[in-house]
């Protein structure tokens, strides 16, 4: 069964550091999609950045990077310089091949992100 | 910008009642879903719908049923409402191989 796991459900960074949310995912799929997602308090969830497993290099989107290791099953999310507005809840999601033509999404449980002033 | 509506963002219903959660989107897109989001559960996947009238059930469907008459609308249905269905509903839709739009979640308390 295709799984996605985050180990760390809460982490707190000083305003202008850097962190790292780490995901890893379980699949015997060899092209497919992973994705960080971001829900801010009381807010919509949005793409962060986007990862195509058959791309070897890494996917940036301004401050967000990630470090994608296929052989290791590995996604995780880099976020340099935070900033206050970063503080939410980072969700990590596996995009599955489900039947010809459909796919649906698995998400991991979570990471509560402060960015502390 | 694309945009997926929920018909409630509150809503409080009784034990054995029957619930309608509706979700719209304006980007015409063919795949629809529904998941719930519970703390340390992260999100799960109710059902899920690729084209008009075309449903697939996701990991928890149990309890939930789906109606989805046209391409932009995706209803979800509680038969019979219980306590443990109290939760956060969230929908999205995306394109084909695509990126997930979500609408902004309907809180909803069964008492």
């Amino acid at each position: 069964a295709q799984t996605v796991t985050q180990s760390q459900p809460e982490m707190s960074v000083q305003e202008a550091e850097t962190v790292t949310l780490s995901c890893t995912y379980d699949t015997s799929e060899n092209n497919y999609y992973l994705f960080w997602y971001k829900q801010p308090p009381s807010r919509q969830m949005i793409l962060v950045i986007r990862q195509e497993a058959y791309k070897q290099q890494n996917a940036t989107e301004n401050r967000f990077s990630v470090n994608f290791q296929k052989a290791a099953k590995s996604f995780s999310l880099k976020i340099s310089d935070s900033q206050l507005g970063d503080t939410a809840m980072y969700f990590c999601a596996f995009m599955k091949h489900v039947t010809s033509g459909t796919y649906k999404y698995i998400f991991g449980t979570g990471t509560r992100l402060k960015v502390l002033a | 910008d694309v945009k997926v509506t929920q018909s409630s963002r509150y809503l409080v219903k009784r034990t054995g009642e029957k619930v309608f959660l509706e979700c719209v989107q304006d980007m015409d897109h063919e795949n629809m879903f529904w998941y719930r989001q519970d703390p340390g559960l992260g999100l799960r996947l109710i059902y899920f719908s690729y084209d008009v009238k075309m449903k697939e059930k996701g990991d928890i469907p149990e309890g939930y049923s789906v109606s989805r008459e046209k391409k932009e609308r995706f209803s979800l249905i509680l038969e019979s409402a219980s306590t443990n269905q109290t939760s956060m509903y969230l929908c999205a839709s995306s394109e084909r191989r695509r990126t997930q739009y979500f609408g902004p979640g309907t809180r909803l308390t069964v008492l």
